[in-house]
């Protein structure tokens, strides 16, 4: 199984770019075997799905969150990204990366620890 | 989007008690749908996929079954470290969603 972890900024102002990384071992991320993905909980919430990006670069994001948000893949540096922009409040969330596995149908099978990003002024 | 609805949103349950959870779809989804346990200020481990498989290292007294717009995850003797929330995710389409949970507590 993959190990993933969660980098970033705690606290982000309002109006501001939220960005994260994830670092990845065990596997490599350009491998066609595995989606790699982001997803959030605000606190006190469900989950919440944010997007994948997959091997070969092409990404697929929440309709709610599109026009916000971009995710990334550094494959040299074996990690992926994540960018939220014009972040208010809402936004505040523990967010995990995640890698999902192929077996007739993607399965979100390793995961981030998670991090807290507070948006907050 | 499809929406997933779980039922109840609030579980109280006894050692040894056997529980079942509802997942149900706003649309037919196939079998394409995973249930996660989540304690709390950790991330969500994948139990069952595909409706009733189970992952690697899940303990047997869990199970999932179901297709289509209903599908049901049971617990069949309730162990201390089960009390958790639990979701379900659907992957048949994008966004993949997530149930909003169902909280399993001691009673």
């Amino acid at each position: 199984q993959l190990q993933l972890q969660e980098s970033g900024p705690g606290l982000v102002k309002p109006s501001e770019t939220l960005s994260l990384t994830c670092s990845v071992s065990g596997g490599l991320i350009s491998s066609s075997n595995f989606h790699w993905g982001w997803i959030r909980q605000p606190p006190g919430k469900g989950l919440e799905w944010i997007g994948y990006i997959f091997s070969g670069g092409n990404t697929y994001y929440s309709p709610s969150l599109q026009s916000r948000v971009t995710i990334s893949a550094d494959t040299s540096k074996k990690q992926f990204s994540l960018r939220v922009n014009s972040v208010t409040a809402t936004d505040t969330a523990v967010y995990f990366c995640t890698s999902a596995v192929f077996t007739s149908g993607w399965w979100m099978d390793s995961w981030g620890q998670g991090t807290l990003v507070t948006v907050s002024s | 989007d499809i929406q997933l609805t779980q039922s109840p949103s609030f579980l109280s349950a006894s050692v040894g008690d056997r529980v079942t959870i509802t997942c149900r779809a706003s649309q037919g989804i196939g079998n394409y749908l995973a249930w996660f346990q989540q304690k709390p200020g950790r991330a969500p481990k994948l139990l069952i996929y595909a409706a009733s498989s189970l992952q690697s290292g899940v303990p047997s007294r869990f199970s999932g079954s179901g297709s289509g717009t209903e599908f049901t995850l049971t617990i069949s003797s309730l162990q201390p470290e089960d009390f958790a929330t639990y979701s379900c995710q659907q992957v048949n389409l994008y966004p993949h969603t997530f149930g909003q949970g169902t909280k399993l507590e001691i009673k």
